[in-house]
């Protein structure tokens, strides 16, 4: 089946630091593709998302473009802030078995 | 506000005992799922359900039951079957039955083994 890879963490920044979080996906043919954020004790969130091939998803000041030819979708914000500390999962959809499959999530701490 | 409910916030079984996990969702969605989530771990699917009276098996289904009788709520149970129920437990929901559609998580139930 389908799969997502994403880089391991924790990574640590300090505030107004560039980020990017690794995510490559293994599919059969042009899966949707996701970023969900997960803030201590609580739910996921999606915070960007993107449906075809060369699609640009942004929320919050974070970016992600769907790449067919690295088959990736990297996460990226210009400047991280102490708030955007969280666990984040890149995911796509499996439409041969209809559902969504995560990535394991890449913790980011952002120190003051 | 609309959104989706879940409780307790934190529950704890006992060895040989069934415990229920409730979620509920105001959103007027089709759709609802429910992961579980362990340290380190990517989310892995339960159960799901497309529509009231109807669910399905997801990665990992042994040793939970759901049920769907109205459209807003699908509890989970854990049953005694289920061997290391320790975890966070995450209920979502979608607005139709189409597995691209977004999906929305309620804030989640940690179940710890006494």
């Amino acid at each position: 089946g389908d799969s997502v890879t994403q880089m391991e963490g924790p990574v640590t920044l300090s505030e107004e630091a560039f980020l990017t979080i690794n995510c490559t996906y293994t599919a059969t043919g042009y899966p949707s593709l996701f970023w969900y954020v997960q803030y201590p004790g609580e739910g996921l969130q999606l915070l960007l998302k993107a449906t075809k091939a060369d699609d640009k998803g942004s929320n919050k000041g974070f970016e992600a473009t769907y790449r067919k030819e690295t088959t990736s979708f990297h996460l990226e914000k210009g400047s991280v802030q102490v708030s955007d500390s969280a666990v984040y999962f890149c995911a796509l959809v499996d439409t041969g078995f209809q559902k969504l499959v995560f990535g394991t999530g890449t913790r980011l701490l952002v120190s003051p | 506000d609309g959104g989706i409910t879940q409780s307790p916030k934190y529950l704890f079984r006992k060895e040989g005992q069934n415990v229920t996990l409730s979620c509920e969702q105001n959103l007027n969605h089709d759709a609802m799922y429910w992961y579980r989530q362990d340290p380190g771990q990517g989310l892995r699917l339960i159960y799901y359900s497309q529509i009231v009276n109807d669910f399905q098996k997801g990665d990992i289904a042994e040793g939970y039951s759901v049920s769907r009788e109205k459209k807003e709520s699908f509890p989970l149970t854990v049953t005694s079957a289920q061997k290391n129920p320790t975890a966070f437990y995450l209920c979502a929901s979608s607005p139709g039955l189409a597995v691209q559609e977004t999906q929305y998580f309620g804030p989640g139930t940690r179940l710890l083994v006494l």
